[in-house]
């Protein structure tokens, strides 16, 4: 099975609320990614596990939160959703550095 | 910083044309690049990648791609397209020394039937 399973499929928050995005593989893939992804703009990367360790892009350190409890799941956190954050969240994995990535078919939030 | 250019936001062609779909990238140092292909209401799918070797490599379906150290490419090509072929499609390219995978804007391919 090669499916990265994200949930909910679409997500609708308020201004000033959290929201707690899913995403799950049965790969055993050591590496996993969150992307941003708005309309006519390339995918964003927020960031990525590679096994435990957590990296975040500089530029969204303060604005999203993630975990990872086992190797299957990851989550992506946002503490305080504004109007910016409506967005389609693209969450990905790969077995290694060098190896493809697997995306699930994300998870569109949107953002009121 | 690593950038990806994909120069043309949207493509038109009639079954059976053959089509090519440009990225440009910018960076200096030792890359992986790759393409992946998006179906309406799906995820990014993996089509083909380049680390080093024959710079021509195939993917799935008859794409193909080539790199061009000196011109800083790496074009998707297919000489027949279907119009399961209609897809947005993203290149994306990654540094060695990490993990980050850059991607392109994307390029709508438009196949007409």
């Amino acid at each position: 099975d090669t499916t990265v399973k994200q949930n909910p499929r679409y997500k609708l928050a308020r201004v000033g609320k959290p929201v707690n995005l899913i995403c799950s593989q049965t790969m055993n893939h050591d590496t996993m990614y969150w992307y941003q992804k708005k309309p006519n703009q390339a995918p964003k990367l927020l960031l990525f596990y590679y096994d435990k360790i957590l990296n975040r892009e500089a530029d969204t350190f303060e604005k999203f939160q993630s975990s990872r409890p086992n190797n299957s799941f990851c989550s992506l956190y946002i503490g305080s959703a504004g109007l910016e954050y409506s967005a389609m969240y693209l969450c990905a994995s790969s077995r290694d550095s060098a190896e493809t990535l697997y995306f699930g078919s994300g998870t569109r939030l949107t953002v009121l | 910083t690593q950038t990806v250019s994909q120069s043309d936001a949207h493509v038109t062609v009639f079954e059976g044309d053959s089509v090519e779909l440009r990225c440009n990238y910018s960076y200096g140092g030792s890359i992986y690049l790759s393409w992946y292909i998006q179906h309406h209401g799906r995820g990014l799918q993996f089509l083909l990648k380049y680390y080093s070797g024959n710079p021509v490599v195939q993917g799935v379906n008859g794409f193909k791609a080539e790199f061009s150290k000196s011109d800083s490419s790496f074009h998707l090509r297919k000489a027949s397209v279907h119009w399961s072929d209609s897809a947005v499609y993203f290149c994306a390219v990654r540094n060695t020394g990490n993990y980050k995978y850059v991607f392109g804007a994307g390029t709508r391919l438009k196949v007409i039937a």
